[in-house]
């Protein structure tokens, strides 16, 4: 089974720092997204990724940017945290043979 | 733009009901579907995957159906226990980089 880990499952930071969130998967699967999850707006596409330093906006793109250096990590920053950007984050990679995902635990971030 | 509508909200039911969550989705044109649960502060654990060329797929006590051309799928849920509680999420893939999601089910089974 195709395993996406998340390094931190709550992380709290302060207004206008920099903010690392890390995903991991172990599948080698090229495709690997980034939302963020918020009550009564249901998941939210941040960013994705179609392979190694390839990148395509979401529906939500602004306030963040990502990263992809190796197939099997995306990195989302935030690069000045806002109280906006207080949510659940949920990383996700797609199966190539069935269009299948798979998502992480989650991280949930308040910003102070 | 693809519309997902999950109903009911909310469902408590005794346990070992059997149960039927049900999904619809406005544009047929689809990949796939896809039936998550969600236990409350984690991630998302997929369930089961409806290719858009077959009617359903089971694991365990659980069975998904899908009619593509009515736009519905349901998630049956046999003998339904305490540890079932949970929000369901029907997820749909219309072939490009993003999921549609649906609202939510939120389950709770009574003991």
């Amino acid at each position: 089974d195709v395993k996406v880990t998340q390094s931190s499952r709550y992380l709290v930071k302060r207004t206008g720092e920099k903010v690392f969130l890390e995903c991991v998967q172990d599948m080698d699967h090229e495709n690997m997204f980034w939302y963020r999850q918020d009550p009564g707006l249901g998941l939210r596409l941040i960013y994705f990724s179609y392979d190694v330093k390839m990148k395509e906006k979401g529906d939500i793109p602004e306030g963040y940017s990502v990263s992809r250096e190796k197939k099997e990590r995306f990195s989302l920053i935030l690069e000045s945290a806002s109280t906006n950007q207080t949510s659940m984050y949920l990383c996700a990679s797609r199966d190539p043979a069935n269009y299948g995902y798979t998502f992480g635990s989650g991280t949930r971030l308040t910003v102070v | 733009k693809q519309e997902v509508t999950q109903i009911p909200a909310a469902l408590s039911v005794p346990e070992g009901e059997n149960l039927v969550l049900n999904c619809s989705f406005t544009d047929s044109a689809i990949y796939n579907l896809q039936w998550f649960r969600q236990d409350p502060g984690k991630g998302l654990t997929s369930l089961l995957l409806i290719q858009s060329s077959q009617r359903e797929q089971t694991s365990g006590r659980l069975n998904a159906s899908l009619d593509k051309s009515s736009g519905r799928s349901t998630l049956y849920i046999a003998a339904s226990q305490p540890g079932d509680s949970a929000t369901y999420l029907c997820a749909v893939n219309s072939g490009a980089n993003n999921l549609f999601f649906g609202t939510g089910t939120r389950l709770t089974v009574i003991p």
